[in-house]
């Protein structure tokens, strides 16, 4: 069965470092988000992609974060300057067309910023 | 963000009986309802949906049942197995507003052997 994949699984990285997260959606959906969910509270949304570009975003995905879909398979998430408070889980989700309502989630990228 | 919210924390249940997991929203621009399964570390199951026109969807095990004027779903789990212990999040959707999915606080469920 067809899945999202996500690496690195676990990323620790100090306070003010970029960083890039990785995900592989569903090789033929066209709908791509980043959600994140800090430690004891939602899975909240942060930004989905469509057809090369941001179709929405929320207010937690300032200036410092940015997606790209650099080639057929791939689904960036960049943090520029990484602080404290981005330590969550970060999960790609991928839905097929814009008829479909179920986004298929991949197993979530762990990032630790110290 | 209340918009979705799951007010138990947690449910027990034994192997064989009825799960029944609830869920409360506010934004009356929600018109389509999720529940996904998650396990630790890994990443949310999509389980099962519901569109604003139906009242009730079924598969298998698992049913899903929607109260469009008191904004409460509820999934149904019979009979309950242990492997079915995981936590259960709500979601909605807008579809006038985009495809962004509003999650609930999610529900520890424990099935008990």
């Amino acid at each position: 069965e067809p899945e999202v994949t996500q690496t690195p699984s676990h990323q620790v990285t100090q306070m003010g470092q970029e960083v890039i997260l990785r995900c592989v959606p569903i090789s033929n959906h066209l709908y791509f988000y980043w959600y994140r969910q800090i430690l004891g509270q939602k899975v909240e949304f942060l930004v989905s992609f469509y057809n090369n570009e941001i179709s929405e975003k929320s207010e937690i995905f300032d200036d410092q974060f940015s997606v790209e879909r650099p080639d057929g398979s791939n689904f960036t998430l960049k943090i520029r300057s990484t602080k404290l408070e981005d330590s969550a889980m970060y999960f790609c989700a991928s839905k097929a067309t814009s008829a479909h309502y179920e986004q298929y989630f991949g197993p979530g990228t762990r990032l630790t910023v110290t | 963000d209340q918009q979705v919210k799951q007010n138990s924390p947690s449910l027990s249940v034994q192997e064989g009986r009825i799960s029944i997991l609830n869920c409360d929203y506010t934004n009356s621009m929600f018109d389509y309802f999720l529940w996904y399964k998650k396990y630790p570390a890994e990443g949310p199951t999509f389980l099962i949906s519901i569109s604003s026109i139906k009242d009730k969807n079924e598969d298998g095990r698992f049913t899903v049942f929607l109260n469009k004027s008191a904004k409460h779903l509820s999934l149904h789990i019979v009979p309950s197995q242990p492997g079915d212990s995981a936590v259960y999040f709500c979601a909605a959707s807008a579809s006038r507003s985009g495809s962004r999915l509003t999650f609930g606080e999610g529900t520890q469920l424990t099935v008990n052997p």
